[in-house]
């Protein structure tokens, strides 16, 4: 059963666009949300987090909508630039199981020039 | 160091052989993570160590899998009887102690371990 449902699986944008990634889960105890983003041939790097307390979080040119209700989530890149191609997965975690994040499927963003 | 070292960066091994691979955290780092993540997918959680003892292991798929810490810095996650479907690169992540009341957990990885079982 796959917790962490992400779409799309790609996604080609011209530079300057604003792609979006979204996220469904079903557990209800998720209460930590964050998105990494991965290069090829390294490891995942954290780009940003939300809790579900709040509905948007912004850090530079990436946004988190969070719709609690709807169980939903997504990563807005606003701008886009050809350096942010990579592949981007957002995960969840619950209480308790801090260290045991589940990932969805990734995301593989081409921002052509 | 600057960031979590993994080695080897590649290891190629014949099915039914026994693996090592080594992780040097962040240093100052207190939880340790192993992580595994096949062709087109995300990361799938094995094992999460606090100090020396793992906090969790309920990722490790079977018996054959196993990782130590033993003095709460580097780790090795050991794998025998190594099958074709083990094949994967093998992520190592550490943090500092996540945050009781918000839960934050911000892993920083290293860049893997590629495993190929022939």
């Amino acid at each position: 059963q796959q917790q962490v449902k992400q779409s799309p699986q790609s996604l080609i944008v011209q530079k300057g666009g604003i792609p979006i990634i979204n996220c469904a889960y079903e557990n209800t105890a998720f209460d930590y949300f964050p998105w990494y983003q991965q290069f090829p041939g390294k490891g995942p790097a954290l780009l940003i987090a939300i809790r579900p307390d709040v509905s948007e979080k912004k850090e530079g040119r990436f946004t988190i909508s969070f719709n609690k209700s709807a169980k939903q989530f997504s990563l807005h890149i606003m701008d886009s630039q050809p350096g942010d191609s990579a592949t981007y997965f957002c995960a969840a975690s619950s209480p308790g199981s801090q260290g045991n994040l589940i990932f969805g499927k990734g995301t593989k963003l081409s921002v052509k020039p | 160091g600057a960031g979590v070292s993994q080695t080897p960066s590649n290891k190629v091994t014949e099915k039914g052989k026994y693996v090592e691979l080594r992780c040097d955290p962040i240093s100052g780092h207190t939880a340790l993570y192993w992580y595994r993540q096949s062709l087109g997918q995300g990361p799938e959680f094995l094992i999460y160590f606090q100090g020396t003892g793992a906090a969790d292991d309920s990722g490790l798929p079977n018996d054959r899998f196993f990782a130590v810490r033993p003095e709460g810095s580097v780790s090795t996650l050991k794998i025998q009887r190594t099958e074709r479907g083990d094949s994967a690169v093998y992520l190592c992540a550490s943090s500092l102690l996540p945050d009781i009341n918000s839960g934050a957990n911000v892993l920083t990885f290293g860049a893997g371990s590629r495993l190929t079982v022939l």
